[in-house]
């Protein structure tokens, strides 16, 4: 049963323009949601979070939205750019649980930024 | 964030063989992880890395296959025994420096296939 789930493996978007990246998640214990980004043959790299008494967090061109009743995130990225070419992986935390450590990860979405 | 040095990158091993993987931190931190990502799939905690204790294991990961070491505050081993085709997976180290709502950061990962 996966409880962060991304729908779309895959999207693609032309510079400039907006990139929305998804995620859903099941567990209603989850408060802190990540997203980190992931070059081929290097580690995933944290991009931005968001902790769950929040509902939008920016920093830069990438803005975090949380709609807790739907249980659902979703990344922005404006403008977007070639250099964000990567997989997006998204992520999620019960910090309040007592497993504050344990990050769920969904499955990535390969995101395509076209010149 | 932490300088985080992965060993080996990449490795092909023959199967009911034992490799370690080594994880070393350019600064003391508290929270070490591994995670494994097999192909197509999403990361899935393997266990935390305690120091001076025991590791504490996932559900469905066994001190027997993966056993780990943590013998100061920089350095970590996970080892993949008696390895099989299913083993074949990317194994990341993570820390979190920190306290709650902090991200954790990930080396580049050994890219591990089993023959």
């Amino acid at each position: 049963d996966q409880q962060v789930k991304q729908n779309s493996p895959s999207l693609s978007v032309q510079e400039g323009r907006i990139s929305i990246l998804n995620c859903d998640y099941t567990n209603s214990m989850f408060d802190y949601f990540l997203w980190y980004k992931k070059y081929p043959a290097e580690g995933p790299t944290f991009l931005i979070s968001i902790s769950s008494i929040k509902d939008k967090n920016e920093d830069g061109r990438f803005t975090v939205f949380l709609n807790k009743s739907a249980k659902h995130l979703s990344l922005h990225i404006v403008p977007s750019q070639p250099g964000d070419s990567a997989v997006y992986f998204c992520a999620a935390s019960a910090m309040s649980g007592g497993s504050n450590y344990k990050l769920t990860f969904g499955k990535g979405t390969l995101l395509t930024v076209n010149p | 964030s932490a300088v985080i040095s992965q060993k080996p990158s990449r490795d092909i091993c023959q199967r009911g063989t034992s490799l370690t993987i080594q994880c070393q931190v350019d600064s003391q931190v508290t929270m070490m992880f591994w995670y494994r990502q097999q192909p197509g799939q999403s990361l899935t905690l393997i266990a935390t890395a305690n120091q001076g204790s025991e590791a504490t294991y996932e559900s469905g990961f066994v001190i027997d296959k993966f056993p780990i070491s943590r013998p100061n505050l920089t350095f970590s081993t996970l080892t993949v025994s008696n390895m099989s085709p299913e083993d074949s997976s990317i194994y990341l180290c993570s820390v979190q420096t920190g306290g709650n709502n902090q991200p954790q950061h990930f080396g580049d990962g050994t890219r591990l296939s089993i023959l």
